[in-house]
């Protein structure tokens, strides 16, 4: 079955380093998506990403994120200037059309900024 | 935006039993899902319901919904030991999903 995978799978940074965090989605989804989850709190969207630019993000991606699909399969996330608050389990995701709603998440990335 | 937000119970119950939780949200919908996180892992969708659904049965897992007062509950009959995860539900669509915080739930062999 496909499926969305995600690498590292565990991330350990210094404060104010800069990350990037990968996904390949599922090879014939069309939209792309980045969801975090801080310890013990709610899984919160970040950005959604469709024909190489966003589509809509939240008011926690802020100028420190960036999102790209550098080639036909990867779709990263990059976090410069980490700080302590990044720390969290970090979600992408794909669907095939707009308006599908079931997700397929990956297995998530944990960051920790120390 | 929309938002799910399920009771925040954990629930713990012996394998058999059948395990119910709730979930409320703000505003109007199209649909709601209902998702799994399996410690430290990631989200697996489980059920959809649509907005004129009021019902809904996949296996072991009923969903209801009552869009008069925007909630919805997810019963699993016949809980076994595998069950143990985090249920959260979610609302929206399109470009984003909203998620409450989840329920867990403990299943005791």
């Amino acid at each position: 079955e496909p499926e969305v995978t995600q690498t590292p799978s565990h991330q350990v940074t210094q404060m104010g380093q800069e990350v990037i965090l990968r996904c390949v989605p599922i090879s014939n989804h069309l939209y792309f998506y980045w969801y975090r989850q801080i310890l013990g709190q709610k899984v919160e969207f970040l950005v959604s990403f469709y024909n190489n630019e966003i589509s809509e993000k939240s008011e926690i991606f802020d100028d420190q994120f960036s999102v790209e699909r550098p080639d036909g399969s990867n779709f990263t996330l990059k976090i410069r200037s980490t700080k302590l608050e990044d720390s969290a389990m970090y979600f992408c995701a794909s669907t095939l059309l707009q308006g599908t709603p079931q997700a397929f998440f990956g297995q998530g990335t944990r960051l920790t900024v120390v | 935006s929309q938002q799910g937000e399920e009771d925040p119970q954990a629930l713990s119950i012996q394998e058999g039993e059948n395990a119910t939780m709730n979930c409320s949200y703000k505003t109007s919908i199209n649909n709601l899902q209902w998702y799994r996180q399996n410690s430290g892992r990631g989200l697996v969708h489980l059920i959809l319901i649509r907005s004129n659904e009021r019902e809904k049965h996949s296996g072991r897992l009923r969903v209801t919904l009552d869009t008069s007062k925007k909630s919805s509950s997810l019963l699993i009959t016949a809980s076994r030991a595998a069950d143990t995860a985090s249920y959260f539900c979610a609302t929206g669509g399109n470009n984003r999903l909203a998620f409450g915080k989840g329920n867990q739930v403990v299943v005791i062999p």
